[in-house]
């Protein structure tokens, strides 16, 4: 059961433009989500995260937004960079134990 | 380097050979975590230490892997009598708080 879903695997978006990555959750136990950014060969770097209390949290070029009602988050990027080429994962730790269960993932390529 | 580094970052075997790698988490974080990455998905967690005590296991985390964390400092991930199926990037993570989890670089193992 894929508790966490990225439905789209990879997404190409001109530089200076917004990227959106989309990321989907089905346990409606999860209350704290968090958006990694991995580059090839390396360990997953935190991003951004978001607790359900909030609708919305801001970090310079990085968003992320939360529907608790549609069980939906995404990660707004705005202006996109070259660097921000990575897969980025969408994460939430279960309630009352320490995993984080990840989605699967999107490749974001910008092109310059 | 306050970040969490691993050893060894690449590790080549015959199936059948036993493997060991070692995490050393940022110093003052008391939580340790083992995920296993494929091609194309999320890390999968493996395995919870706070302090010295493993706290939870994965049922990914058969009876040829076993993990220690001696004395709550670095920590062990031994795979033993290895299969072409363990051939994965494992992470190794350390936190403060369950909900913020950092990454190392991982170790990328490939059974021969």
């Amino acid at each position: 059961d894929q508790q966490v879903k990225q439905n789209s695997p990879s997404l190409s978006v001109q530089e200076g433009r917004i990227s959106i990555l989309n990321c989907d959750y089905t346990n409606s136990m999860f209350d704290y989500f968090l958006w990694y950014k991995k580059y090839p060969a390396e360990g997953p770097t935190f991003l951004i995260s978001i607790s359900s209390i909030k609708d919305k949290n801001e970090d310079g070029r990085f968003t992320v937004f939360l529907n608790k009602s549609a069980k939906h988050l995404s990660l707004h990027i705005v202006p996109s960079q070259p660097g921000d080429s990575a897969v980025y994962f969408c994460a939430a730790p279960n309630f009352g134990n320490e995993k984080l269960t990840f989605g699967t993932g999107t490749r974001l390529t910008i092109i310059p | 380097d306050t970040g969490v580094s691993q050893d060894p970052r690449h590790k080549i075997t015959k199936r059948g050979q036993n493997v060991t790698f070692r995490c050393d988490p940022i110093s003052e974080h008391n939580r340790l975590y083992w995920y296993r990455q494929t091609l194309g998905q999320g890390p999968e967690f493996l395995t919870y230490f706070q302090n010295e005590a493993q706290l939870e296991k994965s049922r990914l985390l058969s009876d040829r892997f076993s993990a220690e964390r001696p004395k709550g400092s670095f920590s062990t991930l031994e795979i033993q009598r290895t299969e072409q199926g363990d051939s994965a990037m494992y992470l190794c993570a350390s936190s403060l708080r369950y909900n913020e989890q950092f990454f190392g670089p991982g170790t990328r193992l490939t059974v021969l």
